[in-house]
């Protein structure tokens, strides 16, 4: 069973720009989570997605979003990178209460 | 809300020596509890878990036993090795895929 595909792994971006990261769960997951990683931050919580309906919302602003279509592959998006915006983002997927599955991430810079 | 305390390191071992990272919980309801593991430039691995009290997790030699009534799940390993160094994060859930994440614990083992 392949795991957890996040797309690009590595990305550069410069300020004010938008991004758009891609994530594929694993096949029968209808949850999909989102979590910012930095070295300040540690793991924060951005949203999750439960069969294409925003479930859970974490304490970022509007410029984080999110979205999840019917195979369940979810999108997030950044719009008007800030250099603080530079993170490692994961992406998780989870059947019932069985615990979360995480994709390798993707690497952002924004400069 | 809910929330992970766990340990500050980072922790250093000799190989073989004996490990425990601390955790400890908060949460209004019955969670599950977790422990992941993140190796450099990958995402977080899940280790082990518990679903109730005084279920026992693990894995890989790693062991953690959910105690209710002192609201804790340590981390333990008789005898680390020096592949074992990597970041661990003890994690609760307390409905489906909605996590919440300790700080994370760095463990460099030393040959």
């Amino acid at each position: 069973k392949a795991g957890v595909t996040q797309t690009p792994r590595y990305l550069i971006k410069t300020r004010g720009q938008q991004v758009t990261l891609s994530c594929s769960p694993i096949s029968g997951h209808r949850s999909v989570s989102w979590y910012q990683q930095t070295p300040g931050q540690g793991l924060q919580f951005l949203f999750e997605y439960f069969s294409e309906t925003q479930r859970n919302k974490g304490n970022f602003p509007g410029r984080f979003s999110g979205r999840q279509f019917s195979n369940s592959r979810s999108e997030m998006n950044v719009s008007t990178l800030e250099l603080g915006d530079s993170a490692l983002y994961l992406c998780a997927s989870s059947l019932g209460g069985e615990g979360a599955f995480f994709g390798q991430g993707t690497r952002l810079t924004v400069v | 809300g809910d929330s992970v305390t766990q340990m500050e390191g980072p922790v250093t071992l000799s190989e073989e020596a004996f490990l425990t990272i601390n955790c400890t919980y908060t949460a209004t309801g019955y969670p599950s509890l977790f422990w992941y593991v993140q190796y450099p430039g990958e995402g977080l691995q899940l280790l082990l878990k518990a679903t109730k009290a005084d279920d026992k997790g693990s894995n890989k030699g790693f062991e953690a036993t959910y105690r209710k009534e002192t609201t804790s799940f340590h981390l333990e390993k008789g005898s680390v090795q020096v592949s074992d160094s990597a970041v661990y994060f003890c994690a609760l859930s307390d409905r489906g895929n909605d996590m919440r994440f300790g700080a994370g614990t760095r463990l460099t083992v030393k040959p």
